[in-house]
């Protein structure tokens, strides 16, 4: 039972207009949700984080959205830039818990 | 500061060989966890470490064994390898200052095994 899905596994943007990433979640205990943005052959690094108390972060390029009543999230990029072009994951957390539920990734491609 | 360092990026085993990846952190983390990545399934959770001592199951454990003797330290060990382990493993740890999880994780650059 995949907890976290991202239901596009890929998605192409031209430099400059906004890139939209999508994430749903089924458990209503997530209370902590991220974004991480991975390039080939490397680890994953940290993007952005929302709390569940918040509909909304802001972090330069990066926004991420949650509708809890939903079950959604997205990641907004806006411009896009090729250098942004990776594999992002989309993962959540319960409070009082010690694992992270990572959802399958969608990799972005930024046309120049 | 070197982070989470990963050691072998490669590796090819032959089925029923066991073998250990190794994992390191130099940021005094007390968590620290291990995933595999294979296509269209994302990252899932192996074990995870709370602190020296301290160990868990994740998602799919079966297979693999962890011991955590030191803060910095969280080796990966390969029982008896099969050909369904073949993948792209990653460590990662975080500070859980917060208590909570909600610390960013610092992931390792990863190895890659191929098990025939």
């Amino acid at each position: 039972d995949q907890q976290v899905k991202q239901n596009s596994p890929s998605l192409s943007v031209q430099e400059g207009r906004i890139s939209i990433l999508n994430c749903d979640y089924t458990n209503s205990m997530f209370d902590y949700f991220l974004w991480y943005k991975k390039y080939p052959a490397e680890g994953p690094t940290f993007l952005i984080s929302i709390s569940s108390i918040k509909d909304k972060n802001e972090d330069g390029r990066f926004t991420v959205f949650l509708n809890k009543s939903a079950k959604h999230l997205s990641l907004h990029i806006v411009p896009s830039q090729p250098g942004d072009s990776a594999v992002y994951f989309c993962a959540a957390h319960t409070s009082g818990t010690y694992k992270y539920i990572f959802g399958t990734g969608t990799r972005l491609k930024v046309l120049a | 500061n070197a982070g989470v360092t990963q050691t072998p990026k490669f590796q090819v085993l032959k089925t029923g060989q066991s073998m250990t990846l190794q994992c390191a952190q130099d940021m005094n983390h007390e968590y620290m966890s291990w995933y595999r990545q294979d296509p269209g399934m994302g990252l899932r959770l192996i074990h995870y470490s709370v602190g020296a001592g301290i160990t868990d199951q994740g998602e799919v454990p079966n297979g693999y064994n962890v011991s955590r003797s030191t803060t910095e330290d969280f080796p990966l060990r390969l029982l008896s390898a099969a050909p369904s382990q073949t993948s792209v493993y990653f460590c990662a740890s975080s500070p859980w200052t917060s208590g909570g999880g909600t610390d960013t994780q610092y992931f390792g650059p990863g190895t890659r095994l191929t098990v025939l």
